[in-house]
């Protein structure tokens, strides 16, 4: 069965440092997708980057990498030059694809990072 | 750039009450979900919906929900009769077909508080 797991409950960085958020997952399907979502404490749900399961590179989005370490199934986040701003709720989330059909996201269960002056 | 949007924002409803949270998703998406957030909780599947036609459910997705598509944009999600358990944040998404964009974009989410 698909499953995500998030270690780190709670985290603390200093502004303008790196941080690295663990995901871990575990699943039998050799096609899926991973997501970093990051959710503010007015709630909504930020896309931040994907993985596929078959992409060579690891994902970047401006400040956001993805280390995908496949044989390890993990997919870990890092946010390089922490802002105040990116203090928030992060989420891992994983999707397999079955047959071509889009399937749900599976969620873990967050790390609250906060970034301190 | 295009956006999931859900109304309203926020519902307090009593018990026992219908409740119809709505949604718009992205113009050119195909696939439309619902998931729900339970307060301090991570985020749960509830519902999968394609091609006019629920695609997948979870085991929360019971008789008391049920999902439309009434027109060309709008994604509805029902609570036929509401319990206290149902109050959480309920976040639409869509996603176009596998191999032309993997990304499903969130709604702000609806905050459905039942008395």
């Amino acid at each position: 069965a698909q499953k995500i797991t998030q270690t780190q409950p709670g985290m603390f960085v200093q502004e303008k440092e790196a941080v690295t958020l663990d995901c871990t997952y575990d699943t039998s399907d050799p096609s899926y997708g991973l997501f970093w979502y990051k959710q503010p404490s007015s709630g909504e749900m930020i896309f931040l980057i994907y993985q596929g399961s078959y992409d060579q590179q690891n994902a970047t989005e401006g400040r956001y990498s993805l280390n995908f370490q496949k044989a390890r199934k993990s997919a870990n986040l890092v946010i390089s030059a922490s802002q105040l701003g990116d203090s928030a709720m992060y989420f891992c989330a994983m999707r397999e694809v079955y047959g071509g059909a889009t399937n749900k996201l599976i969620f873990g269960t967050g790390t609250l990072l906060a970034v301190q002056p | 750039e295009p956006e999931v949007t859900q109304t309203p924002s926020h519902q307090v409803t009593q018990m026992g009450q219908e409740v119809i949270l709505r949604c718009v998703p992205i113009s050119n998406h195909l696939y439309f979900y619902w998931y729900r957030q339970i307060l301090g909780q991570k985020v749960e599947f509830l519902v999968s919906f394609y091609n006019n036609e629920i695609s997948e459910k979870s085991e929360i997705f019971d008789d008391q929900f049920s999902v439309e598509r009434p027109d060309g944009s709008n994604f509805t999600l029902k609570i036929r009769s509401t319990k206290l358990e149902d109050s959480a944040m309920y976040f639409c998404a869509s996603t176009q077909p596998p191999g032309q964009g993997e990304t499903q974009y969130f709604g702000p989410g609806t905050r459905l508080l039942v008395l």
